[in-house]
Formats: structure tokens, sequence, C-alpha cells
């Protein structure tokens, strides 16, 4: 597709339980960044791909989160044993991102997840 | 003291007003972002600045290097202009995006 697709659009789910959320970046986009935004709050980076290189995984609240992006596609992030402070929109956005040069960001619509 | 700093938090305006939102930075950056969040949470990207001016419709953007510090501006105000307007660097060292915590923008008819 022309944009960045998130799934599933809004998830609820049980305290205690795990949940996947879905990335596809655009095309082409060697970059991929995981945001999360809490109620009322500004946004908050997760973890960051960058082609083949080691994620910078230093925005990750927890060891309850983790993420994985198979090559330069598709991205899941994995909230286990999810808490009531999870609760929030998750953002991906993706960027055709090469050292030393600078491009725009594209967003996806983001991922609502309520643990009640 | 946050890396990126936004001011005013929360700004109303009457329909046609000119509007500035400021934004301050203290961190060597490759590129500065203006966001525009709607309340159903979608994000939209504005501009992508790394020195200069840019203008989109009634919006402008303008970046002072030097001064580490941006400004957005919006002529002509409109009710449907009311959304949450982020500002985010992206750090030269990290590659990473920081983020303000955003200006509340209300536009009343």
């Amino acid at each position: 597709g022309a944009g960045v697709s998130q799934s599933p659009s809004n998830k609820v789910t049980e305290k205690g339980k795990d949940v996947e959320l879905r990335c596809d970046p655009i095309s082409g986009h060697t970059a991929l960044y995981w945001y999360r935004q809490r109620l009322g709050q500004g946004l908050e980076f997760l973890i960051y791909f960058q082609g083949n290189s080691a994620p910078d995984k230093s925005g990750l609240p927890s060891d309850r989160f983790s993420a994985e992006r198979t090559g330069e596609s598709v991205s899941t992030l994995t909230i286990q044993r999810t808490q009531q402070e999870d609760s929030a929109v998750y953002l991906c956005a993706s960027s055709p991102s090469l050292s030393g040069l600078v491009y725009g960001y594209t967003f996806g619509s983001g991922t609502r997840l309520t643990v009640v | 003291k946050n890396e990126v700093e936004q001011s005013p938090q929360n700004l109303t305006a009457q329909e046609g007003e000119f509007i500035t939102i400021n934004c301050s930075y203290s961190v060597g950056i490759s590129a500065l972002h203006w966001l525009q969040q709607h309340p159903g949470g979608g994000i939209v990207s504005l501009f992508m600045l790394s020195s200069g001016k840019k203008k989109h419709g009634r919006l402008i953007a303008t970046i002072n290097i030097q001064e580490k510090h941006s400004s957005l501006h919006i002529t002509a105000s409109h009710p449907r202009d009311s959304a949450v307007y982020i500002c985010a660097v992206r750090s030269r060292n990290t590659d990473k995006l920081i983020f303000g915590t955003g200006t509340r923008l209300q536009v009343f008819p």
C-alpha cells in the first residue's frame, strides 16, 4: 500500500494476556520506529530498526516488551503479560533513512490498546 | 529539562487569528519536524526542516539552527486547525526522533 499500515486498529485485552501488534512500513523504507502514546501524554520512543543493523531497544519500558522486524518489511511489537499501564496508542513510523541523510517520516494510524 | 521544549502548552484562538507555536531544543539535530495530531489520534507530518523556512498553504515553519529554535505559524486560523501540534527533532548522534510534549490548539468560530 501507499502508507504505513498497522493492525489491529483497536485491541482490548485482559490483564496478563500477551498481545502482538503489527506494522507494515512503506516498501523500501529501511528505518522503522515504534512509539507509544498514553492518554493525555506525549509520544514515547520504544524501538528503532535500521536496515540490518542491531535494533535500538533503548526505549522499551520493560522486558515484557519485544519487537522484531523481518528484513526491511513487517515488524511486530509483542507485549507479554499485559498490564493496565500498557494501555496506549502504539504508533509505527517508517522512513527511507540512510546514515547522514535526512528524510521525512510517515506514521501509521496506530493501534489503540486497552488492557482491562 | 526536556531536550525539546514547546510553548505554549495550550492555545485558544478565534477564527482568523494568526497563531505561533514555538519549539526550542538542546541537542544537535539533523532535522526538525512539525507534526499534527488530530483528536482521533492520527498523526500527519507537516514539515521537515533543516534550515530556513517552508510554507504550505496557511502554514509556515521556520528554523534558526544557531539559536536552536523553530516556529510554526498558522495564518487565518480555522476551527479545523484545532489539533495537537508536535515538534520533533532528529538527533544527529542517535538518529532517533525526540518529541516535544505538544501544543494543544483550539480555534473557535
